[in-house]
């Protein structure tokens, strides 16, 4: 069964600085990889995935992730973070292969401060 | 085009109480899911459907059903309420069966089992 690991469940960082929430994932096949955020309150959106291609994907808000076989990972990326980025961010894989859905990771909570 | 749609948004129960939590989306996607969102442990899919009259078992469906009489409905039925059941429920829907696909969540069910 595939899993996802999420190494940071709380990531604190003051307005306008860089930040990278950590993602690796366990399979030995190919995957697809997706990050999905959650506003107070609210479900989960999508902010990008990875299906093939380019390892470096970009999504909404200025995210973006960079998808690395040999290290299984998928870390997501924003060069300045906004206090309107302060959400759970959450890591998810799905096998190509399966009917199955998502196996999320546990979530890391992204707090921006003023 | 309301997307996906929960009620109740709040529900609290007593222990051996059942209830169902209604999901529809009007987007026609064949496939819909139930996930749980506990604290610490990422959304855990319960049960899914790959079309009308097509359940089968997630992750951690034990004391959960469900049906899939039309393509638009997708209700989650607890029939004896435990406080382990206590919990965040997420209804979401996609497109087609392969993995590539994005999800639409719901806003949630937040759910207390006293």
């Amino acid at each position: 069964a595939q899993s996802v690991t999420q190494l940071d469940s709380q990531v604190p960082v003051f307005e306008e600085a860089p930040v990278e929430l950590r993602c690796n994932y366990s399979s030995s096949v190919s995957v697809y990889l997706f990050w999905y955020v959650q506003y107070p309150n609210q479900g989960l959106q999508l902010l990008l995935k990875y299906l093939s291609g380019s390892t470096l994907v970009k999504g909404i808000n200025g995210f973006e992730a960079e998808f690395n076989k040999s290290q299984t990972s998928f870390h997501l990326r924003k060069p300045s973070v906004h206090i309107s980025d302060t959400a759970e961010y959450f890591c998810a894989v799905s096998d190509p292969g399966s009917a199955r859905q998502l196996t999320f990771g546990s979530g890391t909570q992204l707090t921006v401060l003023p | 085009n309301a997307g996906v749609t929960q009620t109740p948004k709040f529900q609290v129960l007593k222990t051996g109480q059942s209830m169902t939590l209604q999901c529809a989306q009007d987007m026609n996607h064949e496939y819909m899911s139930w996930y749980r969102q506990d604290p610490g442990m990422g959304l855990r899919l319960i049960h899914y459907s790959v079309g009308a009259g097509i359940t089968d078992q997630g992750e951690v469906p034990n004391g959960y059903n469900v049906s899939r009489s039309t393509t638009e409905d997708f209700p989650l039925r607890l029939l004896s309420a435990a406080p382990s059941q206590t919990s965040v429920y997420f209804c979401a829907s996609r497109t087609g069966t392969g993995g590539a696909d994005t999800q639409y969540f719901g806003p949630g069910t937040r759910l207390t089992v006293l």
